[in-house]
């Protein structure tokens, strides 16, 4: 079974630390695979997308690493803000035609 | 502005009583999704499109149904609503479904059943 799992559920920081978000999946027969952010009564904001063949992916402060032959992918913070403030979650695009998402890792970062 | 559109945000309604959830999207995409979401089951996915006249069942399809007439929308039928559909709906939309492909989001209905 196609399964994603994300740890730790919750996290919280003080403002300015590096952080990191841990994703793993089961199947490593992937196409690739995405991280979003969801903020408290709005949808889902693509991050970063990991194609299958990458290794990582970089935006601003965030940095996604993915290592198929582990299963497991992270999400690099740096220097994480308050604005950082909401819950992480992972995806798993596999040729099933299916997007297969993690529970989620909720940030919450203090000043 | 490119978006995922979704109506209605929120929603209360009884046991039976048929509803829709309509989905638009602007950006010409080929593939749709529905999903639900649930505290500790994470995103789940209700039913998917590839193409107008083209749909196919997700992890979670029992209760709903759906359409896809037009390239631009997906609603989301619930013919006889229980209160085990009470959740958080998401509509996703990509251009197609590859190895490029990021999904947009519409904004989510919260729909409660009594």
């Amino acid at each position: 079974k196609q399964e994603v799992t994300q740890i730790p559920a919750a996290l919280s920081v003080p403002e300015g630390e590096n952080l990191v978000l841990n994703c793993s999946f089961t199947d490593s027969a992937i196409y690739n695979l995405q991280w979003f952010r969801q903020d408290p009564g709005k949808g889902l904001t693509s991050l970063l997308l990991i194609q299958s063949s990458q290794r990582e992916q970089t935006s601003g402060r965030l940095n996604a690493s993915l290592d198929k032959s582990s299963g497991r992918s992270t999400l690099y913070i740096a220097a994480s803000q308050p604005g950082d403030s909401a819950t992480y979650l992972c995806a798993v695009m596999y040729n099933t035609d299916k997007l297969i998402f993690g529970t989620g890792t909720r940030l919450q970062v203090f000043p | 502005e490119a978006q995922v559109t979704q109506n209605p945000r929120y929603l209360i309604t009884v046991t039976g009583k048929k509803l829709t959830v309509t989905c638009s999207q602007n950006m010409n995409h080929e593939y749709m999704s529905w999903y639900r979401q649930d505290p500790g089951l994470g995103l789940r996915q209700i039913y998917y499109s590839m193409n107008v006249e083209v749909t196919d069942k997700g992890d979670v399809p029992e209760g709903y149904k759906v359409s896809r007439k037009e390239k631009r929308n997906f609603p989301l039928i619930l013919e006889s609503p229980s209160p085990n559909q009470t959740s958080l709906y998401f509509c996703a939309s990509s251009f197609n479904f590859g190895i490029r492909e990021t999904q947009y989001f519409g904004p989510g209905t919260r729909l409660l059943v009594l």
